[in-house]
């Protein structure tokens, strides 16, 4: 059975610094890792995905996630805040037997 | 065309009431999803349908209905819900089972 963990329900930055929100995942077979945003009543956006190809993943607006099989890990990080990266930020591992699990979510919150 | 557009983006029904969801995608994706997502909560996954056949069913009450009346087309019909199924509805489809495209979502309040 498969499962994720993100470390962290609220995370907060200042524009401009580091971003890192952390997920770790469980999974017997290896994984499709995936990391969504979600804006406010809306769906989910995908922002990059882990499909056993390259270990460093980029995704749309610059963020990027490294795969790490030792440490059961896919961390999202963006090297720089903009305010309109505030929003909630899943993390998922599917599988090709059409179920998916879902992180419980981070908020980011970006201040001025 | 890589959207999956979702009718109504809203809608306020009663528990008396009999409505329906739509879903529509015109990617050519094998399969479809209905997520049901409360808030501040995750998505969680309602059923799966695969090449027009339901192939997972989460143990969803019987008040929701899906339906496939097509592989572009995936439906979820509505009968005497209750207040704690008012949620945000969303729809997803994937060609390879793996990597979902997500619409917009129907929030969906009951009264």
């Amino acid at each position: 059975a498969q499962s994720v963990t993100q470390l962290g329900s609220h995370v907060s930055v200042s524009e401009g610094a580091l971003v890192l929100l952390r997920c770790n995942y469980s999974s017997s077979v290896p994984p499709y890792l995936f990391w969504y945003v979600q804006y406010p009543n809306q769906g989910l956006q995908l922002l990059l995905k882990y499909t056993s190809a390259a270990t460093l993943v980029k995704g749309i607006n610059d963020f990027e996630a490294e795969f790490k099989k030792s440490e059961t890990s896919f961390h999202l990080t963006k090297p720089s805040a903009h305010m309109s990266d505030a929003a909630e930020y899943f993390c998922a591992v599917h599988t090709n037997a059409g179920k998916s699990t879902f992180g419980d979510g981070t908020t980011l919150t970006v201040k001025p | 065309d890589t959207e999956v557009t979702q009718t109504p983006k809203h809608l306020v029904m009663g528990m008396t009431n009999k409505k329906s969801l739509k879903c529509e995608q015109h990617m050519g994706h094998r399969a479809m999803y209905w997520y049901k997502q409360k808030a501040k909560k995750p998505p969680e996954l309602m059923f799966v349908y695969s090449y027009e056949k339901l192939s997972i069913n989460e143990s969803v009450p019987s008040r929701f209905s899906p339906e496939c009346p097509n592989s572009s087309l995936l439906n979820l019909h509505l009968h005497a819900l209750q207040p704690e199924d008012s949620a945000l509805y969303l729809c997803a489809s994937s060609q390879d089972g793996v990597e979902a495209f997500f619409g917009q979502g129907t929030r969906l309040t009951v009264v």
